[in-house]
């Protein structure tokens, strides 16, 4: 039983390329989220999903894009790569009464 | 809206003194409250949480928070800090009907032997 499982860990990118963050669960969790830290500012939540085929936004969606085709992977897509975007990127999953648990992150760079 | 405020973002402490972390919360409905830590370089532990009922909750690590809904607070607690409790800690509160999860700013936590 993995949990949550991100890749990378660490990447660094040119501004204007795109990536995907993959993040997968094993633990059949409906709900799963995508955050990203950033000093000072806790946790900002990216986008969310209740189950597979339904995504919504959260309070800093722009410039992301994610897909939730299974119960267990909900990518991450970044469409052109801006300096603004360099944080640590967590992803996490929760059957509502448990609590999420979270990744180990991914550390992203944009030059 | 949800939101979450920590209003202390250091504190320090001497081991083995007590320790009190201040979350408040605005949030329409019961809110789902949690307290998550996290050390350097690494992802987020649930330390423990509030759904419903007794409104002490006991954690991991010796933890404990107290549910205020007068006060729309959610303080997290421990008698006695030891040198490992060093760590950021996010208080965070959830949506029962989507689950979304917004976190405070943290606090950063320091001990001194």
């Amino acid at each position: 039983n993995a949990g949550v499982t991100q890749t990378p860990k660490f990447q660094v990118l040119k501004t204007g390329q795109s990536m995907t963050l993959q993040c997968a669960q094993d633990m059949n969790h409906e709900y799963m989220s995508w955050y990203r830290q950033d000093p000072g500012m806790g946790l900002r939540l990216i986008h969310y999903s209740v189950g597979a085929g339904i995504t919504d936004q959260g309070e800093v969606p722009n410039g992301y894009n994610v897909s939730r085709s299974t119960t267990e992977d909900f990518p991450l897509r970044l469409l052109s790569a801006a300096p603004s975007q360099t944080s640590v990127y967590f992803c996490a999953s929760s059957t509502r009464v448990d609590g999420y648990t979270f990744g180990s992150g991914t550390r992203l760079t944009v030059v | 809206a949800q939101s979450v405020t920590q209003p202390d973002i250091h504190i320090t402490v001497s081991e083995g003194a007590s320790l009190e972390l201040r979350c408040n919360y605005s949030y329409g409905a019961t809110p789902y409250l949690f307290w998550y830590v996290q050390s350097p370089g690494q992802g987020l532990q649930l330390l423990l949480k509030y759904f419903s009922g007794d409104t002490l909750v006991q954690g991991i690590k010796g933890f404990e928070a107290e549910f205020k809904r007068s006060q729309s607070s959610f303080n997290l607690r421990k008698p006695s800090v030891h040198w490992s409790d060093a760590a950021e800690y996010f208080c965070a509160v959830g949506a029962a009907s989507t689950d979304k999860l917004i976190f405070g700013t943290g606090t950063r936590l320091q001990v001194f032997p």
